[in-house]
């Protein structure tokens, strides 16, 4: 069963528009943790955003928020006022226990690809 | 600072052949991972390593092995290579717990014929 799924394989934004990439999550593991990368053209995997199960409030970190619905088991992407260099691949992440270890690892969804326009 | 680097960043092998891919880290992290990245797939955990001297296999650990002799460095192992290896393969790191953010390689691009 998919762990992660981010269902938009393609998104378009223009130029300082709002942009919001969707996460769901599968878990039933009350501790576990949500993260996004930005993957630009050049491949190297960027932190963006973490957002951990027992956060109260959605993380934000600059122009990037996360819209965290834990009845919901959604974990949205928002980008505010869009840049050129905001165009990328954007990976959704989810950090859980395995049951025999506890060793902590990251599920990663398929990705959505950003393009912004001018 | 150099983070965590990779080495190569490309490389061309023929079926059977093997190689090993280099990753080095000097944030003192006791974490290590490699993942391999597929087109439509996103990220894989090939292998990961909690500590020197110890490793563990991951989701996709078949036709790999690896070694993690010093905690700063963590060795991808290809024996046989195969067309179905062809990827990119990203190393990663990260603090004890894995609990937070990991900090990735810039990764290394294989290509087996």
């Amino acid at each position: 069963a998919q762990k992660i799924t981010q269902t938009q394989p393609g998104m378009f934004v223009q130029e300082k528009e709002a942009v919001t990439l969707d996460c769901t999550y599968d878990t039933s593991d009350p501790s576990y943790g949500l993260f996004w990368y930005k993957q630009p053209s050049s491949g190297e995997m960027i932190f963006l955003i973490y957002q951990g199960s027992y956060d109260q409030q959605n993380a934000t970190e600059g122009r990037y928020s996360l819209n965290f619905q834990k009845a919901r088991k959604s974990a949205n992407l928002v980008i505010s006022a869009s840049q050129l260099g905001d165009s990328a691949m954007y990976f959704c992440a989810m950090r859980e226990g395995e049951r025999n270890t506890g060793f902590q690892k990251l599920v990663f969804g398929t990705g959505t690809r950003l393009l912004v326009s001018p | 600072n150099a983070g965590v680097t990779q080495t190569p960043k490309f490389r061309v092998l023929k079926t059977g052949q093997s190689m090993t891919l280099l990753c080095a880290q000097d944030m003192n992290h006791e974490y290590m991972y490699w993942y391999r990245q597929d087109p439509g797939m996103g990220l894989r955990l090939i292998h990961y390593s909690v500590g020197e001297g110890t490793t563990a296999k991951g989701e996709v650990p078949d036709g790999y092995n690896v070694s993690r002799l010093k905690k700063q460095n963590f060795l991808l192992g290809l024996e046989s290579a195969a067309p179905s290896q062809t990827s990119v393969y990203f190393c990663a790191s990260g603090p004890v717990g894995g609990a937070y953010e990991q900090y990735f390689g810039p990764g290394t691009r294989l290509t087996v014929t």
